[in-house]
């Protein structure tokens, strides 16, 4: 199975912040890359999609990059509602993978 | 508004059987990979199984090949996962969710999920 390594796995911040998020494919996974975020208690919501392709509804201040099998999540400046946890997950094999999470907490 | 609603959780006896299901409405079903996604208590997301929207494929993680099966009724809009031998490692909350267009990868509508609990 392709391991999806995700760091780092919590990070502090302040609104108004540029916070990266960061996943490290086992292999090749060309753009198969989607972002998650979850809030305590609640399903996972869908930001970002092969890689770099925002999802209709959700705000501009999200982006996603890639190279090579590193792939990135930015919000370039945080927002209180942001606060939350982050996952990406492969789809380029079979079984589909999640990153570990990154938990973006106040500082 | 699409909804997504999945039921069937509950404690179960470790060895037994549980079968989830997905009521879904407000989109077109038989057009869409469906997708179930646990989560341990206090831990990160797993991907679980999908099915292709003509019922033609079944991808499993391989902790529960052999173990659980996923099945979807076009005329119920609904989705299932039938669960047996179970395990205490089973113990989540259990996600269904829609994939996004054609895609079988990413999801983009998720229900509130459904817990199960194996336990003695």
């Amino acid at each position: 199975a392709i391991r999806m390594t995700q760091s780092p796995s919590s990070l502090s911040a302040s609104t108004g912040d540029r916070v990266t998020i960061t996943c490290r494919a086992s292999q090749g996974i060309s753009t198969y890359v989607a972002w998650y975020q979850q809030k305590p208690g609640k399903a996972p919501n869908l930001l970002i999609y092969s890689a770099s392709t925002l999802q209709s509804g959700v705000p501009s201040r999200f982006s996603g990059s890639a190279s090579g099998t590193d792939f990135t999540l930015t919000i370039s400046r945080l927002q209180s509602e942001d606060f939350a946890t982050y996952y990406c997950q492969q789809y380029y094999s079979y079984p589909l993978t999640f990153g570990g999470g990154t938990k973006v907490e106040i500082k | 508004e699409v909804e997504v609603v999945e039921s069937g959780g509950g404690l179960v006896q470790p060895g037994g059987s549980l079968r989830l299901s997905c009521a879904t409405s407000q989109f077109t079903f038989s057009s869409h990979w469906m997708t179930w996604v646990r989560q341990a208590p206090g831990k990160g997301l797993e991907w679980v199984a999908n099915i292709k929207y003509d019922g033609s494929e079944k991808h499993y993680v391989d902790s529960v090949q052999g173990r659980f099966i996923i099945s979807r009724d076009d005329a119920k809009k609904s989705l299932y996962l039938q669960m047996n031998s179970l395990t205490a490692e089973d113990t989540a909350v259990y996600y269904c969710a829609r994939g996004r267009g054609w895609s079988y990868g990413e999801v983009d509508f998720w229900g509130q999920g459904t817990l199960v609990t194996v336990s003695s």
